[in-house]
């Protein structure tokens, strides 16, 4: 089945710090989507991309289509506490969502004081 | 009105007990899912219901017996659970299966 590899697998930052994380498959996805997850809680969508090449932005957040449709990027500026939590790309399984999405295995995000 | 809730938000049972999780979507939408989250382990998607109508069942065991009665709402059935059962449990709906999914808070279940 399709895999989707998501790295780093933690980050450890400091307040204030800018975050690059990536999620890369051998699959074309036509869709990605950017979760982020609290613990405890659902997973909650932060981010939409429907089309290679694509940059969208949510406030802090920016995310990248990319261009070969097998890998995406999200960024987080001037972090925060909120901030903290686990981070999942997704994208639709191979039958164009009627399958439901694969999950990367998500990266934590943990902010040092 | 929260978009997706589910009932109850924990659950401890024993393996002979019988139990049922409750999601209910509030979003118009016509697509639920039920998936699985354990420690370590990505989400691993379990049943999809489209207009109601079943379309996937991700080799769950029959232990695991999903409802939907309406496209609002979405049960999933429990018996005879085993300790390796423990997770959380989230639902998801969405417009149609092709478009993105917004989850439940989960029903955190320990099998005892």
């Amino acid at each position: 089945g399709q895999q989707l590899n998501q790295s780093p697998q933690s980050m450890f930052i400091q307040e204030g710090e800018d975050v690059s994380m990536n999620c890369t498959s051998s699959s074309i996805f036509n869709t990605w989507l950017w979760y982020k997850q609290d613990p405890g809680e659902g997973p909650v969508l932060l981010i939409a991309l429907y089309k290679a090449g694509e940059l969208t932005s949510n406030g802090r957040l920016t995310a990248q289509f990319g261009i070969t449709r097998k890998d995406s990027f999200l960024n987080i500026s001037a972090s925060i506490p909120s901030d903290v939590g686990i981070y999942f790309c997704a994208g639709p399984n191979s039958g164009g969502g009627a399958d439901g999405l694969t999950f990367g295995k998500g990266t934590h995000l943990i902010i040092q004081p | 009105e929260t978009g997706v809730t589910q009932t109850p938000r924990h659950l401890v049972m024993g393996m002979t007990n019988k139990k049922s999780l409750k999601c209910e979507q509030h979003l118009g939408h016509n697509a639920m899912y039920w998936y699985k989250q354990s420690a370590k382990k990505p989400l691993e998607l379990m049943f999809v219901y489209n207009f109601k109508e079943q379309t996937e069942n991700n080799s769950v065991p029959s232990r695991f017996s999903p409802e939907c009665p309406n496209s609002s709402h979405l049960f999933l059935h429990l018996h005879t659970l085993q300790p390796e059962d423990s997770a959380l449990y989230l639902c998801a709906s969405s417009r149609t299966v092709y478009n993105e999914q917004f989850f439940g808070p989960g029903t955190r279940l320990t099998v005892l």
